[in-house]
């Protein structure tokens, strides 16, 4: 089955403690992007990769990593998280980064929560 | 930089119509992209427009107009399962490399 994983879907954790959120696609596809969701505030993008060794801030990569070294994963890092970062969090590739590229598929979503 | 702008909320009753509408700023425009998203859930994709005119797809249709960075999202035979945000987007960004941006979402409430 096509699909975009991610793991932890649920997360309590305390500030500055390091953690990754794994994202990993069985499509084959070269573009993938990690978005945070706020109320109020819809989907902003945090980074994204055209392939391989290619990542691109976002409007919001303040306060994240991410990294490229295979083509179907792409975890994003929290390399010292603070309350600020409780969101819910959603992995997405698609088949190419191309401007022509409508769709998207979207992980099922990870719920942070920094105390 | 993109900017996208939808309406909040809308509600609308079992059978009714309802069209949702988005207009876009934009320095280079690529097409504009469907989402919905139910409660909790992951955004799914549901409709890409790149040219002019009128997509549909079963109930749904979509519209694109450039010449006015306008396009709207057409629900018909409402049902009790369409509650959900409904989001437009657009791609930023050449090429090399594009970012997908989304508008805030439109909250459908579906009532009988």
């Amino acid at each position: 089955e096509a699909q975009v994983t991610q793991n932890p879907r649920y997360l309590i954790t305390v500030t500055g403690k390091k953690l990754t959120v794994t994202c990993s696609q069985n499509m084959n596809h070269e573009y993938m992007s990690w978005y945070r969701q706020d109320p109020g505030l819809g989907l902003r993008q945090i980074y994204y990769s055209m392939n391989v060794e290619v990542t691109d801030k976002g409007d919001v990569p303040e306060g994240y990593k991410v990294s490229r070294k295979e083509k179907r994963n792409f975890p994003l890092i929290l390399e010292s998280p603070s309350p600020n970062q409780t969101s819910l969090y959603f992995c997405a590739s698609s088949l190419s980064g191309t401007p022509n590229t409508g769709e998207l598929f979207f992980g099922e979503g990870s719920r942070l929560t920094v105390l | 930089g993109q900017s996208l702008e939808q309406p909040s909320e809308v509600t609308a009753v079992e059978g009714a119509i309802v069209q949702i509408n988005c207009t876009y700023q934009t320095s280079g425009f690529y097409g504009l992209s469907w989402y919905q998203q139910h409660d909790g859930g992951a955004p799914t994709f549901l409709s890409y427009n790149a040219l002019d005119g009128l997509e549909e797809t079963g109930r749904f249709s979509s519209f694109l107009s450039r010449s006015d960075s306008y396009g709207y999202l057409l629900l018909q035979e409402l049902q009790m399962k369409d509650s959900a945000s409904y989001f437009c987007a657009v791609r930023e960004g050449d090429q090399a490399g594009t970012a997908l941006i989304f508008g805030k979402g439109t909250t459908l409430s579906v009532s009988s």
